[in-house]
């Protein structure tokens, strides 16, 4: 399977706890992006790599919230002192073209 | 700010029946993205459309970009379960991030 791949795919934790997930993008993709996704609503942007280069973050992204794409392959979203605000879909997309993203299964986190 | 309505926010219907769902902005697009997505699952790129007034059709769906290039709708013929699913629109305003919709939440009933 050459699809996005994310893990794990299911995660509980206790408040404070950190949590890191992981995204290995379609191998030829430059782009990288995290979303996030809670019930009801649509993905909401958090932040995108192009190639290992961080260059957007949105101001949903909080202090505790840290992303690496080291080596501009696969990326890691971490968690610090989770809350149960935190509790959501973390959606992994890659892509090779602006706006045309192909998307992860997702990591479902639940924060008790 | 660009504000993103997607309608109807819940639609549910029986098998065989016609429907369209609409995806509006209050600011001009460069182009967009319609996918879906099913419970669980991350969502899944149905088309893209970068032309005002394009038209593309995929099987029984069609795709519509607005003239204006600040609306879509999808419309869907003879629905079948398995198109039951949140339809999510994506507009793209010109810079790397793609802006989500609510969604609508469509149930195709046997």
């Amino acid at each position: 399977d050459t699809g996005v791949s994310q893990n794990p795919r299911h995660k509980i934790t206790k408040r404070g706890q950190n949590v890191t997930f992981r995204c290995d993008p379609i191998s030829e993709h430059n782009r990288l992006y995290w979303y996030r996704q809670t019930l009801g609503q649509g993905p909401e942007f958090l932040t995108y790599f192009q190639n290992e280069a961080q260059l957007e973050k949105s101001r949903l992204l909080s202090d505790r919230f840290s992303a690496e794409r080291p080596k501009g392959s696969f990326s890691t979203l971490e968690i610090q002192r989770t809350e149960q605000g935190d509790s959501a879909m973390y959606l992994c997309a890659s892509s090779l073209f602006p706006g045309e993203l192909f998307f992860g299964e997702g990591s479902r986190l639940t924060v008790l | 700010t660009q504000l993103l309505e997607q309608s109807p926010q819940f639609l549910s219907i029986q098998e065989g029946e016609n429907l369209t769902v609409y995806c509006n902005s209050s600011s001009v697009f460069s182009s967009l993205q319609w996918y879906r997505q099913e419970p669980g699952e991350g969502p899944v790129l149905l088309v893209t459309v970068v032309t005002g007034g394009e038209v593309k059709k995929l099987k029984r769906l069609t795709f519509q970009f607005g003239d204006a290039r600040k609306d879509s709708s999808l419309h869907i013929t003879a629905a079948q379960p398995g198109d039951t699913g949140l339809y999510l629109c994506a507009p793209n305003f010109g810079n790397e991030k793609l802006t989500f919709g609510t969604g609508t939440r469509l149930t195709i009933i046997p």
